[in-house]
């Protein structure tokens, strides 16, 4: 496609829900970043991919966090047992430059834990 | 921990001023920065960057670096009330992770 796509645009959970958010980044892309906005606030990164490998994941706020990216492509992050805290905006983003020159992000997941 | 700091606002210009955001970071050993506007509901765009000292134009969009006092600043000429968004600065970290201010709101009034 012709940008990051995200799905699903809108998730609510109830409290206690396992959720999984998934991330197609631009085809041919082999960086891929999470990163969880709270409203009124910057994004906060959470994670970040090379192709397959998980070189960085200092940012999963709790073992409930987890992010995989099996085939180096498309990329899923699920949280566990899901808390009212985890309500956010989750944002992807590629890029094929390790990130030197900025990167675009997806539209996002906007998570409702209630 | 390092840090972007940014005044959240809200930023209010008449429209056709200059508008002027400004950023500063805490790690002096930082090279890359960033400006992303987010449009309420919207995804963060990258609309600049910038990695020497100086100024770097692009259209009606200054950036301004001073890495001797960690700050950068956006400059907006002839603002729109189409600029009006959240203006987010962001730093450049090993790995390519951003690490972002909370952004500055910007509303251009006709």
């Amino acid at each position: 496609g012709a940008g990051v796509s995200q799905s699903p645009r809108y998730k609510v959970a109830k409290r206690g829900q396992d959720v999984a958010l998934r991330c197609d980044p631009i085809s041919g892309h082999v960086s891929l970043f999470w990163y969880q906005q709270a409203l009124g606030q910057g994004p906060e990164f959470l994670t970040y991919f090379q192709n397959e490998a998980q070189l960085d994941k200092s940012g999963l706020p709790s073992d409930r966090f987890f992010a995989e990216r099996p085939e180096g492509s498309v990329s899923t992050l699920k949280i566990q047992r899901t808390q009212q805290e985890d309500s956010a905006v989750y944002l992807c983003a590629s890029t094929d430059l390790g990130g030197t020159y900025g990167y675009t992000f997806g539209s996002g997941t906007r998570l409702t834990v209630v | 921990q390092k840090e972007v700091e940014q005044n959240s606002g809200p930023l209010s210009v008449p429209e056709g001023a200059i508008a002027s955001l400004n950023c500063t970071y805490s790690d002096r050993g930082s090279q890359s920065f960033f400006w992303y506007r987010q449009y309420s509901g919207k995804s963060p765009e990258l609309i600049m960057f910038i990695y020497s000292n100086g100024d770097k134009e692009d259209g009606r969009f200054t950036a301004q670096l001073n890495k001797a006092s960690q700050y950068v600043s956006l400059l907006i000429r002839d603002s729109q009330p189409s600029d009006s968004a959240t203006y987010l600065c962001a730093v450049n970290e090993e790995g390519g992770k951003l690490i972002f201010g909370q952004g500055t709101e910007l509303s251009v009034k006709p």
